[in-house]
């Protein structure tokens, strides 16, 4: 079975620092992994995903993510913060024989100015 | 516009009722899925419809009930079976692969009276 944990349920940056949210995944077979993002009341939106190919992959709003396989992690990254990014993102996971998505906790990220 | 839309935004459930949630969606995909998402638990699956007439259940599906009788349509009931059904629940479509991205509606705030 697939699961997904996401270090750190608040994260706080000032305004035009880096952005590191982190995912740890489990599974025993090649993961299909998720990014996505919901503002207050609203409902999610795909960041960015890797299914095959490239393991650094880039999403919409300046952010990336890079699957290493050897560390069982896809950490989302953006080099410098904006006060737009406020919201809380999901990491998710699954895989070929499965027709669930698991996704994890969640993250908060506060941006100050 | 192609998406997905869930209506009513917020629901009032009064004790012993049953409430239903409506989805939508006009993207043509084959698979429906609706979600419960709580504080700080991430989104929790309730069920899933692969394709029209067929659907299975999540990880907490008791105290719920759905139909799949449309491809567009995928309604969700909660039963006066459900005793916290105080949430915010959201219904997504993909194309049904695994890889495949699962895009969301706006959401639905149900609150008990």
């Amino acid at each position: 079975a697939q699961s997904v944990t996401q270090l750190g349920s608040h994260v706080s940056v000032s305004e035009g620092a880096l952005v590191l949210l982190r995912c740890n995944y489990s599974s025993s077979v090649p993961p299909y992994l998720f990014w996505y993002v919901q503002y207050p009341n609203q409902g999610l939106q795909l960041l960015l995903k890797y299914t095959t190919g490239a393991t650094l992959v880039k999403g919409i709003n300046g952010f990336e993510a890079e699957f290493k396989k050897s560390e069982t992690s896809f950490h989302l990254t953006k080099p410098s913060a904006h006060m737009s990014d406020a919201a809380e993102y999901f990491c998710a996971v699954s895989c070929y024989n499965t027709d669930k998505l698991i996704f994890g906790t969640g993250t908060r990220l506060q941006v100050f100015p | 516009d192609g998406g997905i839309t869930q209506s009513p935004k917020y629901l009032f459930r009064k004790e012993g009722q049953n409430v239903t949630l409506s989805c939508e969606q006009n993207l043509n995909h084959d698979a429906m899925y609706w979600y419960r998402q709580d504080p700080g638990q991430g989104l929790r699956l309730i069920y899933y419809s692969q394709i029209v007439n067929d659907f299975q259940k999540g990880d907490i599906a008791e105290g719920y009930s759905v139909s799949r009788e449309k491809k567009e349509s995928f309604p969700l009931t909660v039963t006066s079976a459900q005793k916290n059904p105080t949430a915010f629940y959201l219904c997504a479509s993909s194309m049904g692969q695994p890889q495949e991205t699962q895009y969301f509606g706006p959401g639905t705030r149900l609150l008990v009276l």
